[in-house]
């Protein structure tokens, strides 16, 4: 497995409280992402990050935020979570100096209910 | 048109045929072309990992490329229940940028 944590595994929110999520490394990889997904979608990236306080938008990034202070971690908050929100959220990580830089390592997904 | 076009299925199979799936692609700079497996509330492994055109074989899975009809397969031989998942394409022009198929479900029965 991947060096890839991510908390809380399950959460059980209510409709317009804030939601951040943890992803935690240990592979030292630049890139780091959040995708969501969901029934009939498929994976959808939310944002990324290719550095320390690198980020960048991904095709799903209404509602969430990001952030990045340590090679390690990355957070994504729901800033008010809505029940459009509940899914289940995968962090990943990738890096182009590997011999396979071009794909990424999933982690175990957080299950997320907004209520 | 969509980036990556995959057949959701699902697939159902006796135990021992040979499992085939297939993506489609829109995108000729895509260079890297990977699948995954991904069993029910688990996340997405790394299946097989290809780069440009031809085929990789490892154990009972061989994965092809055909960047000229813009086509990607996967087939595992053999197959076993335990190959019960939802193996998903994805797909790289070399930016870091993966884009995926939506999956698609296999059902091995013994």
């Amino acid at each position: 497995d991947a060096g890839i944590t991510q908390s809380p595994r399950h959460k059980v929110t209510e409709t317009g409280t804030p939601v951040t999520l943890r992803c935690h490394q240990t592979e030292n990889h630049r890139y780091m992402y959040w995708y969501r997904q969901d029934p009939g979608h498929g994976l959808r990236l939310i944002h990324y990050s290719y550095g320390v306080k690198d980020t960048d938008k991904g095709e799903v990034s209404d509602g969430y935020s990001v952030s990045r202070s340590k090679t390690e971690d990355f957070l994504l908050t729901l800033e008010s979570a809505t029940s459009s929100q509940t899914s289940v959220y995968f962090c990943a990580i990738s890096d182009p100096g590997q011999s396979s830089g071009n794909t990424i390592y999933f982690g175990e997904g957080s299950w997320l209910t907004v209520v | 048109q969509k980036e990556v076009e995959q057949d959701p299925g699902p697939l159902s199979v006796p135990e021992g045929a040979i499992v085939s799936l297939n993506c489609t692609y829109s995108n000729s700079a895509f260079q890297y072309f990977m699948w995954y497996r991904q069993y029910s509330r688990k996340g997405p492994e790394l299946l097989m990992y290809t780069y440009s055109s031809g085929n990789k074989e490892d154990g009972r899975f061989t994965a092809q490329v055909d960047k000229s009809s813009k086509y990607i397969s996967l087939f595992i031989r053999d197959s076993q229940p335990s190959d019960s998942a939802t193996y998903l394409c994805a797909m790289s022009a070399g930016n870091n940028r993966l884009a995926f198929g939506k999956g698609n479900q296999v059902v091995v029965i013994p």
